[in-house]
């Protein structure tokens, strides 16, 4: 059983092109999340939500927007693709948002804008 | 200011040989998780082992084990008797609250990317 996946896994889109990203967890947790993973490999958190709440909205472009339907769905719409927007996009769960909690990955969507 | 900090972008070690991974953090928070996760070259990115700030003792979890040096702070991962399968990349990340907010941050580090020798 798949604690935490993403669908598509692969997303090849022309510039320009509206697409979505859907992730679902089945641990129960309460918060989830969404990473984006460059070419170098760096990890950076765009967005966490808490019970359905935003709680961290780093500093990325507003055409990227959450949606979270319920606590076990957080979904990720991206608007007007760019070139620069071609990275592999983690969503994460985890318990709570205490120091404690850990951080479960789902499989990550790799996007390619052409 | 970079909070975790991975100098080794690179590492090779023996298979079945022991391998340290370095990882230093920077919080001024006294309440803190850190964590290692692995990612395979098929891209996903696995849990390894987590150490709490207020944890006595180090962190083991069967192969992997937590060198926890708080004053130095550094979470050095260790995995003894190296594996072809461990061949991946390494990422220590920490969790804590960003002072004057009560938002909880995750941070990454840049990886390490070990390489098992046969």
């Amino acid at each position: 059983d798949t604690a935490v996946s993403q669908t598509p896994k692969y997303l090849v889109t022309q510039m320009g092109n509206d697409k979505s990203i859907k992730c679902e967890q089945n641990l129960g947790h309460d918060t989830m999340y969404w990473y984006k993973q460059d070419s170098k490999k760096f990890l950076k958190i765009m967005f966490s939500y808490n019970n359905k709440e935003l709680i961290i909205n780093e500093t990325v472009p507003n055409r990227f927007s959450p949606k979270s339907p319920d606590k076990a769905h957080l979904n990720l719409h991206i608007n007007s693709l760019e070139l620069g927007d071609s990275a592999v996009y983690f969503c994460a769960s985890s318990r709570g948002t205490s120091g404690r909690e850990t951080q479960y990955f789902g499989p990550g969507t790799r996007l390619l804008v052409l | 200011a970079q909070k975790i900090t991975q100098t080794q972008p690179g590492m090779f070690v023996q298979e079945k040989e022991a391998v340290t991974l370095d990882c230093t953090y920077d919080t001024s928070d006294p309440s803190y998780g850190l964590f290692w996760y692995k990612q395979p070259s098929s891209g996903e990115m696995i849990f390894l082992i987590y150490q709490g700030s207020y944890d006595q003792q180090n962190a083991t979890e069967g192969r992997y084990s937590l060198n926890f040096q708080k004053a130095r702070k550094s979470a050095n991962l260790v995995i003894s008797a190296s594996q072809l399968g461990d061949s991946a990349m390494y990422f220590c990340a920490m969790r804590d609250v960003e002072t004057g907010t009560t938002g909880n941050q995750f941070y990454f580090g840049t990886g390490t990317s070990l390489t098992v020798i046969p």
